[in-house]
């Protein structure tokens, strides 16, 4: 069975900093890869999704994750944070080629960006 | 503009009643999804529809039932709630295949007093 674990469950930082926030996965099977967001009060949004091809996918708001199939990691990195940024990040994962259409989450990352 | 509704953000409900939790999709997508999230646990599948009619058990199924009459509606049935089962309820739908994005709703919040 396939799991994910993010390493960090809260990450504050302020304003216009460089974030990452970690995410890693364990599979017998290929994946694929997805951040999904979730603002405060609100249901779960795509953020980014990796598929195959470039193994850097970027977001439109400028997040980026970069896909590292030697060391099952899927991060999550921003370069400069605005406080819109302050949500929980859950870093998710599906076995390419199943019936079973499912989607394993990790436990959740909090970023908090203060001014 | 792709949309989940579900019909409570917020309920409160009492020991032993019977809980139905409503979710409605407008994308005429095969698969619908109920998940509970729970501070530190993340989300978890309760259960999971492919088809009008099908369901599958995810990872907690239990004190749970589900029901998908047409493809655009999936409930989710509490049959004697418990105080345990006080979580956030998020309802998901997607195209079938699994390299699909989910969709989520608002989430409800159910309380069982």
């Amino acid at each position: 069975a396939q799991s994910v674990t993010q390493l960090d469950s809260q990450v504050p930082v302020f304003e216009e900093a460089p974030v990452e926030l970690r995410c890693n996965y364990s599979s017998s099977v290929s994946v694929y890869l997805f951040w999904y967001v979730q603002y405060p009060n609100q249901g779960l949004q795509l953020l980014l999704k990796y598929l195959s091809g470039s193994t850097l996918v970027e977001s439109i708001n400028g997040f980026e994750a970069e896909f590292n199939k030697s060391q099952t990691s899927f991060h999550l990195r921003k370069p400069s944070v605005h406080i819109s940024d302050t949500a929980e990040y859950f870093c998710a994962v599906s076995l390419r080629g199943g019936s079973n259409y499912k989607l394993t989450f990790g436990k959740g990352t909090l970023l908090t960006v203060n001014p | 503009d792709v949309k989940v509704t579900q019909s409570s953000r917020y309920l409160v409900k009492r020991t032993g009643e019977k809980v139905f939790l409503e979710c409605v999709q407008d994308m005429d997508h095969e698969n619908m999804f109920w998940y509970r999230q729970d501070p530190g646990l993340g989300l978890r599948l309760i259960y999971f529809s492919y088809d009008v009619k099908m369901k599958e058990k995810g990872d907690i199924p239990e004190g749970y039932s589900v029901s998908r009459e047409k493809k655009e509606r999936f409930s989710l049935i509490l049959e004697s709630a418990s105080t345990n089962q006080t979580s956030m309820y998020l309802c998901a739908s997607s195209l079938e295949g699994p390299s699909y994005e989910q969709y989520f709703g608002p989430g409800t919040r159910l309380t069982v007093t």
